[in-house]
């Protein structure tokens, strides 16, 4: 199974800050990977398919990168309504597998 | 607009078995996957199965092979998801999403809470 290696598991930042989140792969996942949103008690919401696509109506503070099998998440301009968990997620490869999950806080 | 809508909360007793379904709606139901995945309380999302509503295709992780199985209703555009010999670990948010295989889970229903409780 490809394992998603998240970092850091949680992190405090100040508004206007710039956020960034890690996700390594334990094997080539291709451009394969998302990041999700997650606020407490609502379904995820997918904010960056294929390494660095903006999903539709997401806002452009969020941004996604990829360097081999390194992929970087960040928000930048950090806003009160960004407070949630992220998750990176790969599917090139079954199962598809999640990342433990960042929880960002102000 | 795109909808997956679940079924509601359930309990059950350990070694029941509970049946999760998801009514979508404003897409062609037959032309993406859906996937399962659930979340324990707390913890993180683990991806279950997806099924490829299309040529019935099934992949399931190999922890829940033998305990899972996933139907498609065409006609009602409804997926179900059910699950074998509860075990208090199943207890869970169940959530569908549109995808999987090799499109992305970009819409998902609202969730639906099984408890596994004697």
């Amino acid at each position: 199974d490809i394992q998603l290696t998240q970092s850091p598991s949680s992190l405090s930042a100040s508004i206007g800050d710039r956020v960034t989140i890690s996700c390594q792969a334990s094997h080539d996942v291709s451009d394969f990977l998302n990041w999700f949103q997650q606020k407490p008690g609502k379904a995820p919401k997918l904010l960056i398919f294929d390494a660095s696509n903006l999903d539709t109506g997401v806002t452009s503070r969020f941004s996604g990168s990829r360097s081999g099998t390194n992929f970087t998440f960040s928000i930048s301009n950090l806003q009160p309504e960004d407070v949630a968990t992220y998750y990176c997620q790969q599917y090139d490869h079954v199962p598809v597998t999640f990342g433990g999950g960042t929880k960002v806080d102000i | 607009q795109v909808q997956m809508v679940q079924s509601g909360g359930e309990v059950k007793k350990p070694g029941a078995s509970v049946k999760v379904s998801c009514k979508t709606s404003g897409y062609t139901f037959t032309s993406y996957a859906i996937s399962w995945v659930r979340q324990a309380p707390g913890q993180g999302l683990e991806w279950m199965a997806w099924i490829n509503i299309h040529n019935g295709d099934r992949q399931y992780a190999q922890k829940f092979q033998g305990r899972v199985t996933l139907t498609a209703d065409t006609s009602t555009a409804t997926a179900y998801m059910e699950l074998k010999s509860l075990g208090n670990d199943d207890t869970a948010m169940y959530y569908c999403a549109r995808g999987g295989e090799t499109t992305v889970n970009n819409y998902w229903g609202q969730g639906t809470l099984v408890v596994v409780s004697s």
